[in-house]
């Protein structure tokens, strides 16, 4: 089925480690995104990318890298994990940006514990 | 700067009765409105959207939410609620700000009880 797919889907780190998350679209989406969700606080956007080869910096960057060397693929990176990073990751993809997309297509999400 | 505030982190109706879920924004320019819901251990999905144009728009599974400009509101109603629309809702705005990012609301908890 197309769509956005996330792995893993649950991890535990302890604090320090690094670790990868992958986002994989199969939608020829051109934009992508990498969001946090914590209780009551909504989505908060960590980094996006508008197409192959860039990223760029949301609302929450501090502690996150990214990577969107093909299309289809988008990278988020911990080098160290905190506590605070404790969270459910979701990546979305749409058409266009913002009010000229058709919609963001999410993924299920990761949930990371950091210990 | 825009901004989106939903009234209520959780809301409880009866099976059958109106649901009505709350979104006020804030914006300097014409927003655009969506509305997503996520069930239990799912992604976000769209339920529906306001760009321009009329200021009625229906959505997925019987919901609607009305574009009022002058009380700066896209709230979500639904005639009958049904067991299964027991999710979170988030509301969000974009707007021509320097990155179009889609900014959210902290969603509501929508409790169906039989």
């Amino acid at each position: 089925n197309a769509g956005v797919t996330q792995t893993p889907k649950f991890r535990v780190l302890k604090t320090g480690q690094s670790m990868t998350l992958l986002c994989a679209q199969d939608m020829n989406h051109e934009y992508m995104y990498w969001y946090r969700q914590d209780p009551g606080m909504g989505l908060r956007l960590i980094h996006y990318s508008v197409g192959e080869g860039t990223t760029a910096k949301g609302e929450v960057p501090d502690g996150y890298n990214v990577s969107r060397l093909k299309k289809q693929n988008f990278l988020l990176g911990l080098e160290s994990a905190a506590p605070s990073q404790t969270s459910v990751y979701f990546c979305a993809s749409s058409y266009g940006q913002g009010h000229n997309s058709y919609g963001y297509t999410f993924g299920s999400g990761t949930r990371l514990t950091v210990v | 700067a825009q901004s989106v505030t939903q009234l209520g982190s959780h809301v409880s109706v009866s099976e059958g009765a109106l649901v009505l879920l709350r979104c006020n924004y804030s914006s300097s320019v014409p927003p655009y409105l969506f509305w997503y819901v996520q069930y239990p251990n799912q992604g976000l999905q769209l339920l529906l959207k306001y760009t321009t144009g009329a200021t009625l728009v229906k959505g997925i599974n019987g919901f609607e939410a009305e574009f009022k400009k002058s009380e700066t509101s896209f709230h979500l109603t639904k005639p009958s609620a049904h067991m299964s629309d027991a999710a979170e809702y988030f509301c969000a705005v974009s707007g021509s700000n320097s990155n179009y990012q889609l900014i959210w609301g902290a969603g509501t908890k929508l409790i169906i009880k039989p």
